[in-house]
């Protein structure tokens, strides 16, 4: 299976400041369509995970543009321009180009 | 909009099924595939398998081979995930979600002497 790694595990941000979140997986995401399969989720407290980003870099609708993902190949990376307090949560990435698609730990995001 | 609404929070004892329900709206059912994503109390997520709701076609984790079932009543737009000889480590919130960024709202799934 697709190992993918986060980190940092957690983040404690001042409102108004970035953050980053960097996930590596152990096998290329790039398929022969020429799209990379590297999701963002974001699991706010008591809800079901909600997906922010697909193929690296597009948000999905209603997605702020503070939230924005690079990266390519086995490295990628979630960006928040300046954090808000509707931020907080547990950040996913997830590859779905290999069976099974597998998820990174988690980030654990909060408020400072 | 496209919803995916699941049945309600089940409590099964260890050795038995359940059988979680996903129905789908805003959407034309047959057009998208299914997946079941759960997550345990505290945990990450962890994908189970897929379906095809037009062909019935499904592809299953190799951890719950043999053990779940995912099935569709295309009349009623609904996919169904079974699974069987339950533990007390299935124990876990369990997610339809389809390809596109949707999520169900989630079942509880309680396994419990």
């Amino acid at each position: 299976d697709v190992v993918m790694t986060q980190t940092p595990l957690s983040l404690s941000v001042t409102p108004g400041q970035p953050a980053s979140i960097s996930c590596k997986s152990s096998q290329s995401l790039l398929h022969s369509d020429g799209k990379t399969y590297l999701y963002w989720c974001l699991q706010k407290p008591g809800q079901p995970p909600q997906f922010l980003i697909y193929e690296v870099s597009n948000r999905f609708s209603g997605v702020p543009d503070r939230f924005s993902g690079s990266g390519s190949g086995t490295d990628f990376t979630l960006k928040i321009s300046r954090v808000e307090a509707e931020d907080v949560g547990v950040y996913y990435c997830m590859q779905s180009i290999h069976l099974p698609w597998t998820f990174g730990q988690g980030t654990k995001v909060e408020i400072k | 909009q496209v919803q995916l609404v699941q049945s309600g929070a089940e409590v099964k004892k260890p050795g038995a099924s359940v059988k979680v329900s996903c129905k789908a709206s805003g959407y034309t059912f047959i057009s998208y595939d299914i997946n079941w994503v759960r997550q345990a109390t505290g945990q990450g997520l962890e994908w189970m398998g897929w379906m095809n709701p037009n062909s019935g076609n499904t592809g299953y984790a190799q951890k719950f081979q043999g053990r779940v079932t995912m099935t569709r009543n295309t009349s009623i737009s609904t996919a169904y995930m079974e699974l069987s000889s339950l533990r007390s480590e299935d124990t876990a919130v369990y997610y339809c979600v389809r390809v596109g960024g949707y999520w169900g709202q989630g079942t509880l799934v309680t396994v419990s002497s």
